[in-house]
């Protein structure tokens, strides 16, 4: 149990243009959900906490005109990197704490990672 | 605030012999802390969690960790390595109640045959 998935896993696109990823609980509810960004040999860094229904909070530094987040229902929440430049290309990675359950507070799951090349 | 330091960046050891990374935290409450092992270009997978129960905590695929409140580490260890061990592993720390992770910066661990 307590499957994260992304899509798409990997993805190419032209400088200017926007891409949204897709970060789904697939066998839970999620009441948070966190997106990373993980560069090449780095450590993640947390750019967002968003929770269903409300507006996502994000990190220091974090534009949130260029990332955007919606967390539109308990399963899913999305990822949209604007007008991506070559400076946006990374390691995107989602996680997700679960409703209830009696787990951790903290315990999060997380997805795949998905990789944004921009030219 | 929570910090976590992961001493070493890279680790080398022959295979069927002791691994040991080290993770030394900064917390000023009980803290929970976490094992998580990144394969090249994956997502994170849990190897273990101190929860303030057990202070020697055992996770997946052999690994286990040891909480020392005297000396703030949760150093990771497998007695025997596996060439399949081979990764990415991050130190995370939280406050109980908390919701966000702090992360180390990782420890490379290579496995030679």
């Amino acid at each position: 149990g307590a499957v994260v998935s992304q899509h798409p896993s990997r993805v190419i696109c032209k400088s200017g243009t926007s891409v949204k990823i897709e970060c789904r609980s697939l066998d839970f509810q999620a009441t948070t959900m966190f997106w990373y960004r993980q560069f090449p040999k780095q450590s993640l860094m947390l750019m967002a906490t968003s929770n269903e229904g409300s507006k996502a909070t994000y990190e220091q530094g974090v534009e949130k005109d260029k990332f955007l987040i919606n967390h539109a229902s308990l399963t899913l929440s999305t990822l949209t990197v604007t007008s991506a430049h070559p400076e946006d290309s990374s390691f995107y990675i989602c996680s997700a704490r679960e409703l209830g359950s009696g787990r951790l507070y903290n315990e999060q799951f997380f997805g795949p990672g998905t990789r944004l090349t921009v030219l | 605030a929570q910090s976590v330091t992961q001493l070493d960046s890279h680790v080398s050891v022959s295979e069927g012999t002791p691994v040991l990374l080290r993770c030394n935290y900064s917390s000023s409450y009980s803290p929970s802390l976490f094992w998580y092992v990144q394969h090249p270009n994956k997502g994170l997978q849990l190897l273990l969690k101190y929860t303030s129960a057990a202070t020697l905590v055992k996770g997946i695929n052999g690994f286990e960790a040891e909480f020392k409140k005297s000396e703030t580490s949760f150093h990771l260890t497998k007695p025997s390595a596996h060439m399949s061990d081979a990764a990415e592993y991050f130190c995370v720390v939280s406050l109980w109640g908390a919701q966000k992770l702090v992360f180390g910066q990782g420890t490379r661990l290579t496995i030679n045959p």
